[in-house]
């Protein structure tokens, strides 16, 4: 079935240091790529998507590109802040419904 | 904005209760969906409701029950609560197929103990 897979965290930056999470899908057809983000005590929130190859998502600064031939959409930031600092989910939906399948989830810190 | 609330953020259970965990949602949404959330193993779909009185089940629905008697109230029933149930309850909700953009709106979690 489909899957996703995420790096395993914690992932711990200093402030303004470049992030990548990676994130790789297993999938039949053609889904759409999400990045979700939770911060400390909350729910979690729609970061940034892509619909079809080639695509790019972009949000607050990170950035992530529907990669088809490696199957792939990485998490970038230029700079990270303090502020950063979260559980990321990588996520993938596909077919007629509009159920997301998420990666185990990716926690950074960003240090000042 | 969408607000999505879970009524209890915090749950301390005894092995055996019946527990139930409740979910409302403000903006007319079509699609209510239950997850836990555990370390390591990312968010698992337990149920999801695509409208009044329809349910269905996600990857984990054992030991688990839903109800949706009316649009914006999705709640999870856990019939005889046991310990591996100890786990982060999150609750979404998103607009139809049709008319969906791909997000899921969240709630802030319930965090349920079992002893």
């Amino acid at each position: 079935g489909d899957s996703v897979t995420q790096m395993e965290g914690p992932v711990t930056l200093s402030e303004e240091a470049f992030l990548t999470i990676n994130c790789t899908y297993t999938a039949t057809g053609y889904p759409s790529l999400f990045w979700y983000v939770q911060y400390p005590g909350e729910g979690l929130q729609l970061l940034l998507k892509a619909t079809k190859a080639d695509d790019k998502g972009s949000n607050k600064g990170f950035e992530a590109t529907y990669r088809k031939e490696t199957t792939s959409f990485h998490l970038e930031k230029g700079s990270v802040q303090v502020s950063d600092s979260a559980v990321y989910f990588c996520a993938l939906s596909g077919g007629a419904t509009n159920k997301l399948i998420f990666g185990t989830g990716t926690l950074l810190a960003v240090q000042p | 904005d969408v607000k999505v609330t879970q009524s209890s953020r915090y749950l301390v259970k005894r092995t055996g209760e019946k527990v139930f965990l409740e979910c409302v949602q403000d903006m007319d949404h079509e699609n209510m969906f239950w997850y836990r959330q555990d370390p390591g193993l990312g968010l698992r779909l337990i149920y999801f409701s695509y409208d009044v009185k329809m349910k269905e089940k996600g990857d984990i629905p054992e030991g688990y029950s839903v109800s949706r008697e009316k649009k914006e109230r999705f709640s999870l029933i856990l019939e005889s609560a046991s310990t591996n149930q100890t786990s982060m309850y999150l609750c979404a909700s998103s607009l139809s197929s049709t008319s969906w953009t791909g997000e899921l709106f969240f709630g802030e979690g319930s965090r349920l103990t079992v002893l």
